[in-house]
Formats: C-alpha cells, structure tokens, sequence
C-alpha cells in the first residue's frame, strides 16, 4: 500500500466553523489531489496540487481552499463549513508526469457538518 | 462535458459465476480508463489501467475491455468469490488534463 495517511478519520463539526484536514505521504510523489465523495455522484475533484505550492481548481472547488508547502503534506480547508460539505473526503497521490500513471488513494475523512 | 455512467447501481450473484460490469463514457477523447475497488470505509484501490490504445488488460481473475468509438468499457470477473464483494468505479482521464471523471459504482455482492 502507498504510505498515504490522512487526518482526522471522523470529524463533526457545526455549520459555519473552519475546518482543516490532512493528507500525508511518504512517497515522494508529485501530485496530490482532493476528492468528495458523495452517494450517486462517485468522486469529485476538489482541488489538486502538481509541486509544492502549485495547485489548481477542480469540478467542485467553491468553499474550499488548499495548501501545500511541503512534498509531504497537502491540506484542505473549509473556510466556512456548511451542511452541504458533509461528505467523506479522500486524498490520492500519483508519481507521473505523464498520463499513464495510476492514483493511490487514502483511507478517507468522514466529515459531518452540523 | 465528460460524463461516466455504471449500469447498473448494484448487482447481486451466486459465488462461482461469471459476471460483467459495465462502464460508459460520453467523449471518446480519453487517454485512458481506470477500474477501482472500493471496500466499505475504505479508500480505493486501483484494479486495472487501460491505455487508449490498448483493448484489454488482464489481471488474474480481472479482465477489462475498452471500446472508445463506442464509449464502452467493461471489468469481466471469472469465477466470483464472496471477497469480490465490493463496489467497483471506473474513472476516465480525458486527453485534456490531469483530472478523472468518475461514474458512481456498481456494487457487486457475492453470495455464498
């Protein structure tokens, strides 16, 4: 398994609150992203990250911001959460630069907004 | 706009059968075809990746198949066992940029 970890697992939270989670690796790799999860939608894009402070927007990036000041870490933040971000929110890394490579996913944060 | 559709939602089989799940793409423009496993409460782990110029690629008991004229793609499972039981995505990168389009999963349950 790729060395992905993200934190916290579970977070309850109410409306309105800024909320920050984390998505560690120890691969070294390059890309980061930031996926919801949500029933019927499959995975969205939040926000992904090609090097340290390098990101760009995804499909559903309103209410959300990003940083990355270290290979290692990418952080997602909710700058005012709202019931409808209630979600499970993955992270995935990918090592290439091209378009073969495979993304490898962490285990998830199950989010709950009040 | 991209959109990936999986057909159907869930799937319910007798251990031992063959089955297909089925995966379609709007835009042929793809570089390539991702198939994902998603256990309950856990992250996704990626099956098979198949190139826009491959037709097929094989993984033990996994076989996934790409028709881009058709916007078709589908994961054949030999011999299903009880730990198949998953649900399984299926992601496409278009040409264009970095990021996948998903469809929303089949989940499959295997009986015993």
């Amino acid at each position: 398994d790729a060395g992905i970890t993200q934190s916290p697992r579970h977070k309850v939270t109410e409306t309105g609150t800024p909320v920050t989670l984390r998505c560690h690796q120890t691969e070294n790799h390059r890309y980061m992203y930031w996926y919801r999860q949500d029933p019927g939608h499959g995975l969205r894009l939040i926000h992904y990250s090609y090097g340290v402070k390098d990101t760009d927007k995804g499909e559903v990036s309103d209410g959300y911001s990003v940083s990355r000041s270290k290979t290692e870490d990418f952080l997602l933040t909710l700058e005012s959460a709202t019931s409808s971000q209630t979600s499970v929110y993955f992270c995935a890394i990918s090592a290439e630069e091209d378009y073969t490579d495979t993304q490898y996913f962490g285990p998830g944060t199950r989010l709950t907004v009040l | 706009k991209q959109e990936v559709t999986q057909i159907p939602a869930a799937l319910s089989v007798p251990e031992g059968e063959n089955l297909v799940l089925n995966c379609s793409f709007t835009d042929s423009a793809i570089y390539n075809l991702q198939w994902f496993r998603q256990d309950p409460g856990k992250g996704l782990t990626s099956l098979l990746l198949i190139q826009s110029s491959q037709r097929e690629q094989t993984s033990g008991r996994l076989n996934a198949s790409l028709d881009k004229s058709s916007g078709r793609s589908t994961l054949y499972i030999a011999a299903s066992q009880p730990g198949d039981s998953a649900t399984y995505l299926c992601a496409v990168r278009p040409n264009s940029n970095y990021q996948l389009i998903w469809g929303a999963g089949t989940k499959l349950i295997i009986k015993p």
